[in-house]
């Protein structure tokens, strides 16, 4: 059975304070790691897909990178318009009807503030 | 820019009545999900639909049933309505080919009192 575990739960940091969150994953064969942002009272944003051990993606303050086993979501000098929760997902590979499907952490809170 | 659609946004419902939770998308996309998230479950897949004319069972589908109505709507049925089953739904959508991301609707905030 795929298994994601996020961590921490709930971060707090100051404006300017860089800091990582951690995605650890067990999956029988990784298709792709999906990272999403998401708002209060939205439904989750797409950030990066991951493929393969080593690969990194960039987007503004936000890096993520992959491991075989994990992927951290790096945040350099955040701002406080980044506060949301962070989803990390795994896709797995798998024949017949399970197309498609994520299996998701339950995410971390980042609170970053002014 | 719609992008996933869902309708309503709240609902209340008495344990007991049905529903149908609607979502359409306008992005051409062939695969469908319906996603409930419970605060310390993350999000778990009730049905998904691989593409138009047929759906499967995801993780928690016990108590719903879907419809791909046509390539754009997939709605989500609660034919009696269970505690249980309050919680935010999120339909989402995707393009079909390997690894293309899930595109997420803002959700339905269902209450059953």
């Amino acid at each position: 059975e795929d298994q994601v575990t996020q961590s921490p739960e709930a971060l707090r940091l100051q404006e300017g304070e860089s800091s990582s969150l951690n995605c650890s994953y067990t999956v029988s064969g990784l298709r792709g790691l999906f990272w999403y942002r998401q708002d209060p009272g939205k439904g989750p944003e797409f950030l990066f897909t991951l493929y393969s051990a080593g690969e990194e993606k960039e987007k503004e303050r936000l890096k993520a990178t992959l491991t075989k086993k994990e992927s951290f979501l790096h945040i350099t000098a955040p701002k406080p318009e980044d506060s949301a929760t962070y989803l990390c997902a795994v896709q797995a590979w798998a024949g017949g009807t399970s197309y498609g499907k994520l299996t998701f952490g339950q995410g971390t809170i980042l609170t970053v503030h002014p | 820019n719609a992008g996933v659609t869902q309708t309503p946004k709240f609902q209340v419902l008495k344990t007991g009545q049905s529903m149908t939770l609607q979502c359409a998308q306008d992005m051409n996309h062939n695969s469908m999900y319906w996603y409930r998230q419970d605060p310390g479950m993350g999000l778990r897949l009730i049905y998904y639909s691989a593409s138009e004319g047929t759906t499967d069972k995801g993780e928690v589908p016990n108590g719903y049933n879907v419809s791909r109505l046509n390539k754009r709507e997939f709605s989500l049925r609660l034919e009696s309505a269970a505690p249980s089953q309050t919680s935010v739904y999120f339909c989402a959508s995707r393009f079909g080919t390997a690894n293309q991301p899930q595109h997420f609707g803002d959700g339905t905030r269902l209450s059953i009192l």
